[in-house]
């Protein structure tokens, strides 16, 4: 079965610094990854995925992620945060079968961005 | 783009009562739909996956008696909490997957519900 795992709970960065938030998987054959944003009360936004293609996949409101194999990861970056950045966010990760429903989220990573 | 919504947005609601949240995609048809619940500063746990005609698959440990789900359209399912306890009280947010041809092949959230049972 597939599995992430967010190994920071919390990230604080200044306004302007880049950011980093870091996601690791586990699944057999090739993963299909995922990372959502969770804004106060609110549901998940999707902000980028990776399927196939170019290990750097670009997303919304000017995050990037880097896709990699060796290492298992797919950590969400950001040249110069905001303090709109601020939210709450998850890695997600689905197995690529056909048929396949079944994604699993990591425990999420709170990103403070301070002025 | 591909919007989810879900309503209400927030309800409260007496213990021993029953309280229904209807999930929407509404630029999408969606034959498959999911159900997760949120605990305060936690991650999503998935509770069920809603399939259009069928009967819902319940994860582990969800009460299928408590948590009624009905996907009677491709752009409609329902999350019925019956005789509801304050233990049930959380946030609820609903899932539904883009599969298009053509499409993106993700799953959209909804804005979420926030059930408090007093």
């Amino acid at each position: 079965a597939q599995s992430v795992a967010q190994p920071e709970d919390q990230v604080n960065v200044a306004e302007g610094n880049p950011l980093t938030v870091k996601c690791t998987y586990s699944v057999s054959g090739n993963p299909y990854l995922f990372w959502y944003v969770q804004y106060p009360n609110r549901g998940l936004q999707f902000l980028l995925k990776y399927i196939t293609g170019d290990n750097l996949v670009k997303g919304s409101y000017g995050f990037e992620a880097e896709f990699n194999k060796s290492q298992t990861s797919f950590h969400l970056k950001k040249p110069s945060a905001l303090v709109s950045d601020s939210a709450l966010y998850f890695c997600a990760v689905r197995a690529p079968l056909a048929n396949n429903n079944d994604m699993r989220f990591g425990a999420g990573t709170r990103l403070t961005v301070k002025p | 783009g591909a919007v989810v919504s879900q309503h209400p947005s927030w309800v409260i609601c007496k213990s021993g009562t029953s309280v229904k949240i209807e999930c929407r995609s509404l630029d999408f048809q969606a034959t498959t739909m999911f159900w997760y619940r949120q605990f305060p500063k936690q991650s999503l746990m998935l509770m069920a996956t809603s399939n259009e005609g069928s009967k819902a698959t319940y994860e582990q440990g969800v009460e299928k008696d408590k948590f009624l789900i009905n996907h009677a359209s491709l752009t409609l399912s329902t999350l019925t909490v019956t005789s509801a306890h304050p233990e049930d009280s959380s946030f609820y947010i609903c899932s539904a997957r883009d599969r298009r041809v053509g499409g993106t092949d993700t799953q959209y959230f909804g804005p979420g519900t926030r059930l408090t049972v007093l």
